[in-house]
């Protein structure tokens, strides 16, 4: 079983709407969760990257928050656009270990 | 532009052949990671340097490929004698250690026939 599980699998929205993605993990013991965004056939590219410490953090139209306690994180996308069309995935560290990636949220959003 | 460049692109080789992929950062980075990645799937971890230091190896790296970065900037994946299986993206990335940033290349697509 994957230690990073992300949900939905896919999602289809209108452009303007709001969405949010799921990742539960369970890799422990927790260093950061980092959410990226991954056009078709590109290289992911880093959204937010949060510790233990941090609940929330944004960047753009794009809010990620941070349950430790519950091993969840979520990646809100206000105001959606064409160009958020991508795959979006979330990494969990553990301390001392290399990135744990899960399978990744593949959005489309429609005009 | 992440300042990570692959090369190459994209390369369709035979089952049977040996290819070779390279990883250019612009600038210095301690740690350079190898992924593989497949459709619809995440990256899966292959393996990283610390500067020349080749410290981890996944299960997935078999012996049929092996990884240098002989100066401690570049780095290159050779796959011999490829496998249908094989085919992939294969991504390079640099930094990411601790809570420092990670910042991918492109990727190399390889398709074996």
């Amino acid at each position: 079983k994957n230690q990073v599980e992300q949900s939905p699998q896919s999602l289809i929205i209108l452009e303007g709407k709001n969405c949010t993605l799921q990742c539960n993990y369970t890799v422990s013991p927790f260093s950061n969760l980092r959410w990226y965004k991954q056009d078709t056939g590109r290289g992911p590219v880093s959204l937010t990257i949060m510790t233990f410490s941090e609940n929330t953090k944004s960047n753009g139209r794009y809010t990620a928050t941070l349950d430790a306690d519950t091993k969840q994180s979520s990646l809100h996308i206000t105001a959606s656009q064409l160009s958020d069309s991508a795959s979006y995935i979330c990494v969990v560290s553990a301390l001392g270990n290399n990135m744990r990636f899960g399978a990744g949220t593949r959005l489309t959003v429609k005009p | 532009d992440t300042g990570v460049s692959q090369d190459p692109r994209h390369k369709i080789t035979k089952r049977g052949q040996n290819v070779t992929f390279r990883c250019d950062p612009i600038s210095e980075h301690n740690r350079l990671y190898w992924y593989r990645q497949t459709l619809g799937q995440g990256p899966e971890f292959l393996t990283y340097f610390q500067n020349e230091a080749q410290l981890e190896k996944s299960r997935l790296l078999s012996d049929r490929f092996s990884a240098e970065r002989p100066k401690g900037s570049f780095s290159t994946l050779e796959i011999q004698r490829t496998e249908q299986g094989d085919s992939a993206m294969y991504l390079c990335a640099v930094g990411g250690h601790l809570n420092y940033e990670q910042y991918f290349g492109p990727g190399t697509r390889l398709t074996v026939t």
